[in-house]
């Protein structure tokens, strides 16, 4: 457990509205992860950090973005939402053995 | 790019063994194994780079073929406990992100 939380933890909002998941991990923790997680399609990378202000996109970026200003907390944004972004989001840090920790997911429900 | 897991799923009686294949396109640097219960978040059970390791974790076990470009997660005595979605992740380069395959479903009944 690498003290990984984050909120909220089920959420329900409309199509074109814009959303912020919020991800927050107590491990100082340089890397850090935001995954989707759809029926069929395992876990798909959205955006990472390796750092404070440093971030890259991942496989399925588009309609996301992310920010990091702390070490501790990685915000993922749905710049406006639909209903294709339905999904169980999962945060992730990485350890020192390369091993990556997820947080209890989030699982967003876009009507 | 995705590696390709097999078999989809697979049901296991308690007591029986069961390979997971974990097979890329594009040569391998490390290849990750996480296991989900239901409702849970993945948790991480082994990594294995290139050179053609082999790792264990309880009564599973690893193996990554760097020539095949592919990995094997060995499952031997399965318990109930062992229920759940496994997923490979692979680099191709170091310090990359993980790609994930899309999960073995597994289930272990009595």
């Amino acid at each position: 457990d690498a003290g990984i939380t984050q909120s909220p933890r089920h959420k329900v909002t409309e199509t074109g509205t814009p959303v912020t998941l919020r991800c927050h991990q107590t491990e100082n923790h340089r890397y850090m992860y935001w995954y989707r997680q759809d029926p069929g399609h395992g876990l798909r990378l959205i955006h990472y950090s390796y750092g404070v202000k440093d971030t890259d996109k991942g496989e399925v970026s588009d309609g996301y973005s992310v920010s990091r200003s702390k070490t501790e907390d990685f915000l993922l944004t749905l710049e406006s939402a639909t209903s294709s972004q339905t999904s169980v989001y999962f945060c992730a840090t990485l350890g020192g053995a390369y091993e990556q920790y997820f947080g209890p997911g989030t699982r967003l429900t876009v009507t | 790019q995705q590696p390709v897991q097999s078999p989809q799923a697979v049901i296991l009686r308690e007591g029986e063994d069961a390979v997971i294949n974990c097979s890329s396109s594009k040569a391998l640097y490390s290849v990750h194994w996480y296991r989900q219960k239901h409702g849970e978040a993945p948790v991480f059970l082994m990594i294995l780079l290139k050179g053609g390791e082999q790792k264990g974790h309880e009564k599973i076990s690893a193996s990554f073929n760097e020539k095949k470009q592919q990995s094997s997660l060995y499952l031997t005595a399965s318990q109930l406990s062992y229920s759940g979605t496994y997923f490979c992740g692979t680099e191709n380069s170091g310090n990359t992100p993980l790609v994930f395959g899309k999960g073995t479903r597994l289930s272990v009944i009595a």
